[in-house]
């Protein structure tokens, strides 16, 4: 299983960017790489998908090196109704869903 | 949009009876998991199912087991609660595992279970 580690906790302001990485060193061939978003009492939200490179949707950039051992989720011009808690994924399906591992999340908190 | 539906937001049991975690998705997704969420330890992969009468286990399957009698359903079973099982469960679908993507996994807002 893939071991993740990212940051526990992250603050920034209204219309920074903010960039959070989640560190998979033993990530796996066939492993992609997902990002949530959980606010309280809710569950967590897809946000953005990647297997290497480069992918961006609406919300969000997700950057994977080469190596694929690190990925860095960057949400453009936060705002405040962006304070939440980010889950990194590392497994899927082509791996077997038992290898499904969650980073413990990093709390994000924006101020204004 | 899929609604990934728990029967229960808050439940409160005893030590030894037997619980049910009910989860029911209506966008007729191949596959469903069980997870727990605890402060500090992020989300552990409990349970899944990948079709009807399929599971596999996850992480931490002891003191669990589920069931999948139908495609939209999937049961969470405790067969003796013990304290240690008080936690947050989510329940989750996705579409299919006949894709060489990973399929995003859609959430319920969970069951907050508290054994006592």
């Amino acid at each position: 299983l893939a071991k993740i580690t990212q940051p526990i906790s992250m603050d920034s302001y209204e219309g920074q960017e903010v960039n959070i990485t989640c560190s998979h060193n033993n990530i796996a061939t066939n492993d992609y790489i997902t990002w949530y978003q959980q606010f309280p009492s809710q569950g967590p939200r897809f946000i953005i998908q990647g297997y290497k490179t480069k992918v961006t949707n609406e919300v969000a950039s997700l950057f994977i090196p080469a190596d694929r051992k690190s990925s860095t989720l960057s949400l453009p011009r936060v705002s405040l109704s962006d304070t939440a808690v980010y889950y990194c994924l590392v497994g899927g399906q082509n791996s077997g869903y038992s290898t499904l591992t969650f980073g413990k999340g990093t709390m994000l908190l924006v101020s204004p | 949009d899929v609604k990934v539906t728990q029967s229960s937001r808050y439940l409160v049991k005893r030590t030894g009876e037997k619980v049910f975690l009910e989860c029911v998705q209506d966008m007729d997704h191949e596959n469903m998991f069980w997870y727990r969420q605890d402060p500090g330890l992020g989300l552990r992969l409990i349970y899944f199912s990948y079709d009807v009468k399929m599971k596999e286990k996850g992480d931490i399957p002891e003191g669990y087991s589920v069931s999948r009698e139908k495609k939209e359903r999937f049961s969470l079973i405790l067969e003796s609660a013990s304290t240690n099982q008080t936690s947050m469960y989510l329940c989750a679908s996705s579409l299919s595992r006949q894709s060489h993507s990973n399929q995003p996994q859609h959430f319920g807002d969970g069951t907050r279970l508290s054994i006592l």
